[in-house]
């Protein structure tokens, strides 16, 4: 299957500082990339879905402005954490889809982000 | 609103046993996808199988093997002959096939497997 990338793996950061966390499809054009986020033990809830070169479309309660995401290209996508306190801290998973909708959706290895 | 319903948050199976991890759905959409992920403690998501609501015949892939009963809304996974290495987080999950590329993927809250030896 298609691999998807995600770097870093883990991070470690201060309150009040920003995380960027990037998420690369190596071997095919992600023209939908989608961004989960995972507490422990809980399942995978979904933040925002992207389209390559516009706007992402964020899920009810997710502050667009604290969670800024960026699709410039068709195999890159960020997940920017503004202004990160612990209650961030979590498990993001990106995932990455090609062309139409019923195509196998391939996700990503994770980043673990804690904030202390 | 699409919802997925996985009602054992913990399972146990003896080593080469098999074990039928179960999943009900509810969607208004006519046509729609079934998937099952197994996540283990490193936090990749790894597919394991896919069902069609269309399809006629149940999906099956190796060990992994799925339960399909649309009239019940169910989609449980069955896992034959029980490894170690299964013990996991086990996922299921929908997402409708029609109405644009950007149709989401739909989680269940999981089921956590203990394959003892």
């Amino acid at each position: 299957g298609a691999v998807v990338s995600q770097h870093p793996s883990w991070v470690i950061c201060k309150s009040g500082t920003s995380v960027k966390i990037e998420c690369r499809s190596l071997d095919f054009q992600a023209t939908t990339m989608f961004w989960y986020r995972q507490f422990p033990k809980q399942s995978l809830m979904l933040m925002a879905t992207s389209n390559e070169g516009s706007k992402a479309t964020y899920e009810q309660g997710v502050e667009k402005d604290k969670f800024l995401i960026n699709h410039a290209s068709l195999t890159l996508s960020t997940l920017t954490v503004t202004s990160a306190h612990p209650e961030d801290s979590s498990f993001y998973i990106c995932s990455a889809r090609e062309g139409r909708s019923y195509n196998e959706q391939f996700f990503g290895p994770g980043t673990r982000l804690t904030v202390l | 609103a699409q919802k997925i319903t996985q009602t054992q948050p913990g399972m146990f199976v003896q080593e080469k046993e098999a074990v039928t991890l179960d999943c009900t759905y509810d969607t208004s959409d006519p046509s729609y996808g079934l998937f099952w992920y197994k996540q283990p403690s490193s936090g990749e998501m790894i597919f394991l199988i896919y069902q069609g609501s269309y399809d006629q015949q149940n999906a099956t892939e190796g060990r992994y093997s799925l339960n399909f009963q649309k009239a019940r809304k169910s989609a449980n996974l069955v896992i034959s002959a029980s490894q170690l290495g299964d013990s996991a987080m086990y996922f299921c999950a929908m997402r409708p096939l029609l109405g644009g590329a950007t149709n989401k993927l739909i989680f269940g809250t999981g089921t956590l497997l203990a394959v003892q030896p």
